[in-house]
């Protein structure tokens, strides 16, 4: 079965550091894998995705990830964090043949002035 | 598009009531699934759909009823509501075809307590 760890329930960074939010996943063959980013009171919004292609991935607002087989991992990254980032972060994978997401527990990311 | 749509909002619930929890979507969607969201947990599937008149159960099932008459609506029915269904719920959709990547779009989420 696939599953999804997201180290970190809460991350802090200060307003143009680095955003790193971790996600790691298991799965026997390599899956569709997704960023989603939920603000206060609202539903999710995709940030990015990776499905096949290139393994750096754009998104949108900045964002991007990584797809690492080898270390079957798709971390989130963004160079300088901005206020309006203050969100709940959840990573999913996909089957690639599958219709059903798997979501991780999420990461709160504060952003500091 | 207004795009996936959920009613109501907010709602309050008492011990042993029932409720049906609204979704519609305007996408021409195949697919729509049911998630409820608890702090900590991330999203569990509840029920999805692959088309009109057909569904199949998610990871946490168990105290709901789903149906899906039409392409459009896939509405959650909660049968004798209990505490542990305090939860937001969050309806979604898809197209998926073969092998094509299933982007997902979510509604705004219903708050449901339940006293």
């Amino acid at each position: 079965a696939q599953s999804v760890t997201q180290l970190g329930s809460h991350v802090s960074v200060s307003e143009g550091a680095l955003v790193l939010l971790r996600c790691n996943y298991s799965s026997s063959v390599p899956p569709y894998l997704f960023w989603y980013v939920q603000y206060p009171n609202q539903g999710l919004q995709l940030l990015l995705k990776y499905t096949t292609g290139a393994t750096l991935v754009k998104g949108i607002n900045g964002f991007e990830a990584e797809f690492k087989k080898s270390e079957t991992s798709f971390h989130l990254t963004k160079p300088s964090a901005h206020m309006s980032d203050a969100a709940e972060y959840f990573c999913a994978v996909s089957e690639r043949y599958g219709n059903k997401l798997v979501f991780g527990a999420g990461t709160i990311l504060r952003v500091k002035s | 598009n207004a795009g996936v749509t959920q009613t109501p909002k907010f709602r309050i619930l008492k011990i042993g009531q029932s409720m049906t929890l609204q979704c519609t979507q305007d996408m021409n969607h195949n697919y729509m699934y049911w998630y409820r969201q608890d702090p900590g947990m991330g999203l569990k599937l509840i029920y999805y759909s692959v088309g009109a008149g057909i569904t199949d159960k998610g990871e946490v099932p168990n105290g709901y009823n789903v149906s899906r008459s039409t392409t459009e609506d896939f509405p959650l029915r909660l049968e004798l509501a209990a505490p542990s269904q305090t939860s937001v719920y969050f309806c979604a959709s898809s197209y998926n075809r073969g092998s094509s990547y299933n982007e997902q779009f979510f509604g705004p989420g219903t708050r449901l307590t339940v006293l």
